[in-house]
C-alpha cells in the first residue's frame, strides 16, 4: 500500500520567516495530495491541496509544489505568524470516483516564535 | 453549515467493554470515513461508508465495525476494547461526486481505555 514520509518532525521559526515541510510518497498511482493543519484538541483542517495534473498551487501565504517524477511534494508557508503554530500533516490518495482514502504522514509540529 | 460533528467528545471505557462513536457528515456529503489517530501520529484509515455499505477497509481487526444510516450519518463500534485502542477517533466526510473530492474532518472523539 501507499506509504507517506514527512520531514521534519519539528520545525521552529521566527515570526516572518518562511517554513517548508516536505513529504514523499511511494505509490506512483497517487493523484491527490492534501495538507491539513491540526491545532491542539481539534480535528485536522484542510488548508490546501494539489492534484497530480498541477505542479504548484498558491493560496495567499501558503503554497504547495508537486514533483511527480521524484514522488515528493512540499508545503511552503511565507511570512509565518504565531497563529500558524500547529501540527501539519501531508497526505496522499489514489482517487477514483469518490473512492479515495487518505494515507497520512506522521506530522510536523511547527512553532512560530514572536 | 455545522460541518462534521462527532459525539461524544471524550469517553473513558474499561478494557473488554464495547463503545459506539457517532458522526454526522457535512451538509451535502454522502461518504463517511473513519480514522484512528494515536498520540503523536498521523490519522490511520479504518473504513469508509457509502450508500450504507462498507466500501473500503484499512488494516484493522473485525473488532472494529461500522454503520451508515439513510441520512448519511455513521457509527463506529469497537468491541472487546484493548488498552491500545486508546486514541483520537476522527470522522471525515466527503462527496462521492467526481474524483478525489475534499475530505473534511470533525473534531474527533478522544477514547481512553483503562
Amino acid at each position: 500500500g501507499e506509504n507517506v514520509e514527512q520531514h521534519p518532525s519539528t520545525l521552529s521559526v521566527q515570526e516572518g520567516d518562511s517554513a517548508v515541510i516536505k513529504c514523499t510518497y511511494s505509490d506512483s498511482a497517487s493523484n491527490y495530495f492534501p495538507w491539513y493543519k491540526q491545532e491542539l484538541g481539534k480535528g485536522p483542517q484542510l488548508i490546501i491541496d494539489i492534484r497530480s495534473n498541477v505542479g504548484e498551487k498558491k493560496d495567499q501565504r501558503i503554497a504547495v509544489t508537486l514533483n511527480k517524477t521524484a514522488k515528493h511534494f512540499s508545503l511552503h508557508i511565507t511570512e509565518t505568524q504565531p497563529e500558524d503554530s500547529a501540527v501539519y500533516f501531508c497526505a496522499a490518495s489514489i482517487g477514483d470516483s469518490g473512492y479515495s482514502t487518505l494515507t497520512f504522514g506522521k506530522g510536523t509540529m511547527l512553532l512560530v516564535s514572536p | 453549515d455545522a460541518g462534521v460533528t462527532q459525539s461524544p467528545t471524550h469517553l473513558i471505557k474499561t478494557r473488554g467493554q464495547q463503545v459506539t462513536l457517532r458522526c454526522s457528515p457535512k451538509s451535502g456529503h454522502d461518504t463517511v470515513s473513519w480514522y484512528q489517530q494515536a498520540l503523536g501520529q498521523g490519522p490511520q484509515f479504518i473504513f469508509q461508508y457509502y450508500e450504507e455499505e462498507e466500501r473500503q477497509r484499512g488494516n484493522f481487526p473485525d473488532r472494529f465495525s461500522g454503520h451508515q444510516f439513510p441520512n448519511y450519518s455513521s457509527e463506529l463500534n469497537v468491541n472487546a476494547l484493548l488498552l491500545g485502542d486508546s486514541a483520537l477517533y476522527l470522522c471525515a466526510s466527503s462527496s462521492s461526486g467526481g474524483m478525489n473530492t475534499e475530505a473534511f474532518f470533525g473534531q474527533g472523539t478522544r477514547l481512553t481505555v483503562v
